[in-house]
């Protein structure tokens, strides 16, 4: 069954305080995966789209990776703004399906 | 460029009331989706629409939920009657295309209450 664990649920860091969010997934035939960003009150937003491994993207302080079983999403030197809940998300190769984790809460204090 | 349109953005009913959920996506956007959001997960899939088709619609609980898209731009979400579990956040993203491998534009959802 094509599943999608991310962790921590919750994380708090200090402003500068780096750290990495994991998403653990299993998929058969994976065509994509992608981390978004979901502020309260808000629909996701898209961050970045991983197709295979050893691939990285970066965009400003976040950086995704991806390896055949997971993606980690590191933050470099948080700022506050960056409290959100990051959500990653797995594209299954024969249904076209998105699955998505349950989302890690992150709370960068000031 | 505009953005996914959703309406309303809040909607409270009681249980067993009928309730509707509007949805424009971004134009140019022949795949649309409808996903569910409880408190504190992931969204979840309902129905997904290539133009104005139901692709795939497993996860629809159709005794209760219905979805249309005419003309393959708008789409409406109903759910009659409402149950207490239906309490959730309803959200709308839209495509280019749902087979290629792209991202996700989503509206910022309607949060229904059901008491």
């Amino acid at each position: 069954e094509d599943q999608v664990t991310q962790s921590p649920e919750a994380l708090r860091l200090q402003e500068g305080e780096s750290s990495s969010l994991n998403c653990s997934y299993t998929v058969s035939g994976l065509r994509g995966l992608f981390w978004y960003r979901q502020d309260p009150g808000k629909g996701p937003e898209f961050l970045f789209t991983l197709y295979s491994a050893g691939e990285e993207k970066e965009k400003e302080r976040l950086k995704a990776t991806l390896t055949k079983k997971e993606s980690f999403l590191h933050i470099t030197a948080p700022k506050p703004e960056d409290s959100a809940t990051y959500l990653c998300a797995v594209q299954a190769g024969g249904t076209y399906k998105y699955i998505f984790g349950t989302g890690t809460r992150l709370k960068v204090l000031a | 460029e505009a953005g996914v349109v959703q309406s309303p953005r809040y909607k409270i009913i009681e249980k067993k009331q009928p309730v509707a959920f509007w949805c424009n996506p971004i134009s140019g956007h022949n795949t649309l989706y409808w996903y569910r959001q409880n408190l504190g997960q992931g969204p979840e899939l309902l129905i997904r629409y290539e133009n104005e088709e139901a692709v795939d619609d497993s996860q629809l609980p159709k005794d209760r939920f219905s979805a249309e898209r005419l003309k393959g731009v708008d789409s409406t979400l109903k759910i009659q009657p409402a149950e207490l579990g239906d309490s959730a956040v309803y959200l709308c993203a839209s495509s280019l295309d749902g087979t290629g491998s792209e991202k996700l534009f989503f509206g910022s959802g309607t949060q229904l209450s059901v008491l």
